[in-house]
C-alpha cells in the first residue's frame, strides 16, 4: 500500500501568515493527490484535486503543487475560517486510497 | 443540491452487527462510484470500501475485508455498509462519499455528515 506522510502534524500561525503543509508519498503517484479541510464535528471538504486544481468555491488563497512523491498545500494569507485540520489523500491506481495523518492548523 | 444522509449508526456490543445506509439526492447516483470513509475518535481519516457505479467493482480495506459488505441500490439512490464481527477498533464516525473519477483525477467530491458507530459492552 502507498503510505502518505504529512508534515508538520500541527502548527500555530497568525491571521495573515503564509502557511505551507507538505505531503510525501511512499512511491510515485503522479498528480493523483488531493487535499481536504476538516473542521471539528464536520465532514471533510475537498479543497484541491489533482495536486493543483482548485475545487469550485474554494478561495484562491489556497493552492497546491507537486508531482511524483512530494506535494505542498499553501495558504497564502491565513484567515480565521482556515483554522482546521488538513489531510492529503492519494488516489493513484486502484484502492486502497490512503490519507495522510493530518495537519492541525491552530491559532497562535 | 447534493445531499448524502447516513443513518443506522449506534451502540453495538463487540462481535455484533450493524447496517449503515446512505441516502443520496441532487446528483445522478447511478453514475458515481460510492465510498465509505471512517474516522476513529480523535484520529485521522481511513478509507474503508468503495463500490463502482454499477456495482461491478468492489474494494475493501484489509482492516475490514471479510467482515464488512458494501452494496448499493441505484433505484433507491442508496448505499449500504453491512458490518459484522465488530470490535472496538471499528468505533468511528462513518462517512459516505461520492467519488469523482476522471482522466487526471480521482477524488472524494462530496460527503455526508457521518454516522457514529460505537462498539462497546
Amino acid at each position: 500500500d502507498i503510505q502518505m506522510t504529512q508534515s508538520p502534524s500541527s502548527l500555530s500561525a497568525s491571521v495573515g501568515d503564509r502557511v505551507t503543509i507538505t505531503c510525501r508519498a511512499s512511491q510515485s503517484i503522479s498528480t493523483y493527490l488531493n487535499w481536504y479541510q476538516q473542521k471539528p464535528g464536520k465532514a471533510p471538504k475537498l479543497l484541491i484535486y489533482a495536486a493543483s486544481s482548485l475545487q469550485s468555491g474554494v478561495p484562491s488563497r489556497f493552492s497546491g503543487s507537486g508531482s511524483g512523491t512530494d506535494f505542498t498545500l499553501t495558504i497564502s494569507s491565513l484567515q480565521p475560517d482556515d483554522f482546521a485540520t488538513y489531510y492529503c489523500q492519494q488516489s493513484y491506481s486502484t484502492p486502497p486510497w490512503t490519507f495522510g495523518q493530518g495537519t492541525k492548523v491552530e491559532i497562535q | 443540491e447534493v445531499q448524502l444522509v447516513e443513518s443506522g449508526g449506534g451502540l453495538v456490543k463487540p462481535g455484533g452487527s450493524l447496517r449503515l445506509s446512505c441516502a443520496a439526492s441532487g446528483f445522478t447516483f447511478s453514475s458515481y462510484t460510492m465510498t465509505w470513509v471512517r474516522q476513529a475518535p480523535g484520529k485521522g481519516l481511513e478509507w474503508v470500501s468503495s463500490i463502482s457505479a454499477g456495482g461491478t467493482y468492489i474494494y475493501y480495506a484489509d482492516s475490514v475485508k471479510g467482515r464488512f459488505t458494501i452494496s448499493r441500490d441505484n433505484a433507491k439512490h442508496s448505499l449500504y455498509l453491512r458490518m459484522n464481527s465488530l470490535g472496538a477498533a471499528d468505533t468511528a464516525v462513518y462517512y459516505c462519499a461520492g467519488l469523482y473519477s476522471g482522466n487526471y483525477s480521482v477524488h472524494f467530491d462530496f460527503w455526508g455528515q457521518g454516522a457514529l458507530v460505537t462498539v462497546s459492552s
